[in-house]
């Protein structure tokens, strides 16, 4: 049973423009959760992270929000920029980063 | 590499063969994981250990051992391999609000 699910396995944008990316979760015991990038050939990289007492947490471009009646986050960029083109994976978990449950990850693709 | 260190980096086993996978971070955290990626798969958790000493299972445990017989290193045993578990492997520490990855072992069993 796939606790946390990212639904859409490939994203493309054309280069400036938005970035959205979705994840969904089952599990309401779920209190933390991440995102997380990764490149061909390495390991994942932290990206950003929101606490279920917020809704919204944002860091340079990147910014998470969080429905928790939906059990839904998405994380966007703004702008896109061709190095952000990598593979992204939600995770989330109970009580900070420990054991994080994974997402199957979305490969994005930022176009010139 | 944030402050973790897995070896090998690639490796190729016969099945039935075994191997063992070490991680080492520099970083004195308490939790340490590994985890399995495969196509479509996402990443999943094989082991985890909450401090030295310690070992508990995680959501895909069959077919590996684990022991934390120091807290900086973690290692992942495979007694005999198979073919499904020809997968790259990553190591993952944390304390708190983030979890820091190794660079993986991409490990093929013919």
């Amino acid at each position: 049973d796939q606790q946390v699910k990212q639904n859409s396995p490939s994203l493309s944008v054309q280069e400036g423009r938005i970035s959205i990316l979705n994840c969904d979760y089952t599990n309401s015991m779920f209190d933390y959760f991440l995102w997380y990038k990764k490149y061909p050939a390495e390991g994942p990289t932290f990206l950003i992270s929101i606490s279920s007492i917020k809704d919204k947490n944002e860091d340079g471009r990147f910014t998470v929000f969080l429905n928790k009646s939906a059990k839904h986050l998405s994380l966007h960029i703004v702008p896109s920029q061709p190095g952000d083109s990598a593979v992204y994976f939600c995770a989330a978990s109970v009580q900070g980063a420990q054991k994080l449950v994974f997402g199957q990850g979305t490969r994005l693709t930022i176009n010139p | 590499n944030a402050g973790v260190t897995q070896t090998p980096k690639f490796r190729v086993l016969k099945t039935g063969q075994s191997m063992t996978l070490l991680c080492a971070q520099d970083m004195n955290h308490e939790y340490m994981y590994w985890y399995r990626q495969d196509p479509g798969m996402g990443l999943r958790l094989i082991h985890y250990s909450v401090g030295e000493g310690t070992t508990a299972k995680g959501e895909v445990p069959d077919g590996y051992n684990v022991s934390r017989l120091k807290k900086q290193n973690f290692l992942l045993g495979l007694e005999s391999a198979a073919p499904s578990q020809t997968s790259v492997y990553f190591c993952a520490h944390s304390q708190g609000t983030e979890a820091f990855f190794g660079q993986g072992t991409r490990l093929t069993v013919v």
